[in-house]
């Protein structure tokens, strides 16, 4: 499939245990985003980054968030110590992202979504 | 706030009707993108439009920007029962940024 996929699909995990969520963006895509979706809202920004530096994270809620993507592909999305606020779809996108000069062209700012990970923590 | 603020919060339409959503937002901005939600298919990629266009089409698809008043509303014509999801307006401040999510407006089409 050329779309972003993200694992699991589903995770449940008992307060104060850790999680990890991974995301695989489309290939060549240099920008990555991670959002928090809770129930009845809109996603919120948590991170991005372009290739493997982390240029914005200022949407991650605490310091319990930590998200890495180490060969700027793959990235992943580490929670400790969940709580229960923490239960949400937690879903990736990537967007081209590549060349200043192409920002003319609209696709190149286009983002495109996982079916992202529900966490529900108990 | 650059966040988009979608209106009306729900809209009940029958099948065949027009659909007109309104979004606002309150900073500048570089584009404007609408996303479509159900869960078949996740978030969706609808259309987006830049801050130096004023109208955008694409298939049923109408968008229209007006940076003065910060608004934007998207206009699905001919509306279908498979239309049925949440919109949300997302504002970018920059040419590829973060998006700012509203709410959103759920569209129900009745058949």
């Amino acid at each position: 499939g050329a779309g972003v996929s993200q694992s699991p699909r589903y995770k449940v995990a008992k307060r104060g245990q850790d999680v990890a969520l991974r995301c695989d963006p489309i290939s060549g895509h240099v920008s990555l985003f991670w959002y928090q979706q809770a129930l009845g809202q809109g996603p919120e920004f948590l991170t991005y980054f372009q290739n493997e530096a982390q240029l914005d994270k200022s949407g991650l809620p605490s310091d319990r968030f930590f998200a890495e993507r180490p060969e700027g592909s793959v990235s992943t999305l580490k929670i400790q110590r969940t709580q229960q606020e923490d239960s949400a779809v937690y879903l990736c996108a990537s967007s081209q992202g590549r060349f200043p000069g192409l920002a003319a062209i609209s696709s190149y700012n286009e983002q495109f979504f996982g079916p992202g990970t529900r966490l529900t923590v108990l | 706030s650059q966040q988009g603020e979608e209106d009306p919060q729900a809209l009940s339409i029958q099948e065949g009707e027009n659909a007109t959503m309104n979004c606002s937002y309150k900073t500048s901005i570089n584009n404007l993108q609408w996303y479509r939600q159900n869960s078949g298919r996740g978030l969706v990629h609808l259309i987006l439009i830049r801050s130096n266009e004023r109208e955008k089409h694409s298939g049923r698809l109408r968008v229209t920007l007006d940076t003065s008043k910060k608004s934007s509303s998207l206009l699905i014509t001919a509306s279908r029962a498979a239309d049925t999801a949440s919109y949300f307006c997302a504002p970018a401040g920059g040419a590829n940024s973060k998006l700012t999510f509203g709410k959103g407006i759920t569209l129900s089409v009745r058949p």
